[in-house]
């Protein structure tokens, strides 16, 4: 089965700096990728995803890319605020199987 | 639109005991997916309902099981809850494509 690798799992920054979370997969068949923000006492929320016919999805701040040959996606997150103290999640998911397997989670931490 | 709801939030039940925790899905969506999520082995996938069927059943034992209703609302139901059985369930819905919109999650802890 899939097996999906996330790194850091804790991540402190200054207010302002850049954040970045890289995740790997193993399946060649995941063709889903997508983020999600967990914040305390609170279900994981969708924040962009991508899929493999994309490199690169940028939404406002934060940007997502994706290496299909190197099994790798990245999430990127700039000018980081104190709101975006929370645990980031990657998943992949193969095509048509609406199981996504989950990263174990980074832990961001922005200081003011 | 309303987001997913999920009752009870909190639950607090003890050995041996059964549960059932309720999904209320995105309007429109007829896939109803359902997650453990524990500080030990992170988010596991138990199972997903779609149009009342089970379409995908995770690695979990038959003490875990569900169903999802014609109006897309789902159930979950553990039978002789265990320690282990701790955790933050989370449900969430999908339009049925590949996107999952979680709800906030019923914590239950058995003692």
């Amino acid at each position: 089965g899939e097996n999906v690798e996330q790194h850091p799992s804790t991540l402190s920054v200054q207010e302002g700096d850049s954040a970045v979370i890289k995740c790997t997969y193993s399946d060649s068949a995941s063709n889903y990728f997508p983020w999600y923000k967990q914040e305390l006492g609170k279900g994981p929320q969708l924040i962009i995803d991508i899929r493999s016919n994309v490199g690169e999805k940028k939404d406002q701040r934060i940007a997502v890319t994706l290496n299909k040959t190197a099994k790798h996606f990245s999430l990127h997150i700039t000018e980081t605020q104190p709101e975006d103290s929370a645990v980031y999640f990657c998943a992949a998911m193969p095509g048509g199987s609406y199981i996504p397997t989950f990263g174990r989670g980074t832990s961001l931490i922005v200081h003011p | 639109k309303a987001g997913v709801t999920q009752t009870p939030r909190y639950l607090i039940k003890t050995r041996g005991q059964q549960v059932t925790l309720s999904c209320s899905p995105i309007s429109g969506h007829r896939s109803v997916s359902w997650y453990q999520q524990t500080p030990g082995q992170g988010l596991q996938f138990l199972f997903e309902y779609f149009s009342e069927t089970q379409r995908n059943k995770g690695n979990f034992p038959g003490r875990f099981s569900g169903r999802q209703f014609s109006n897309s609302r789902s159930e979950m139901n553990v039978s002789t809850l265990e320690l282990g059985d701790s955790a933050l369930y989370l449900c969430a819905s999908s339009p049925g494509a590949d996107e999952q919109y979680f709800g906030p999650g019923t914590r239950l802890t058995v003692t």
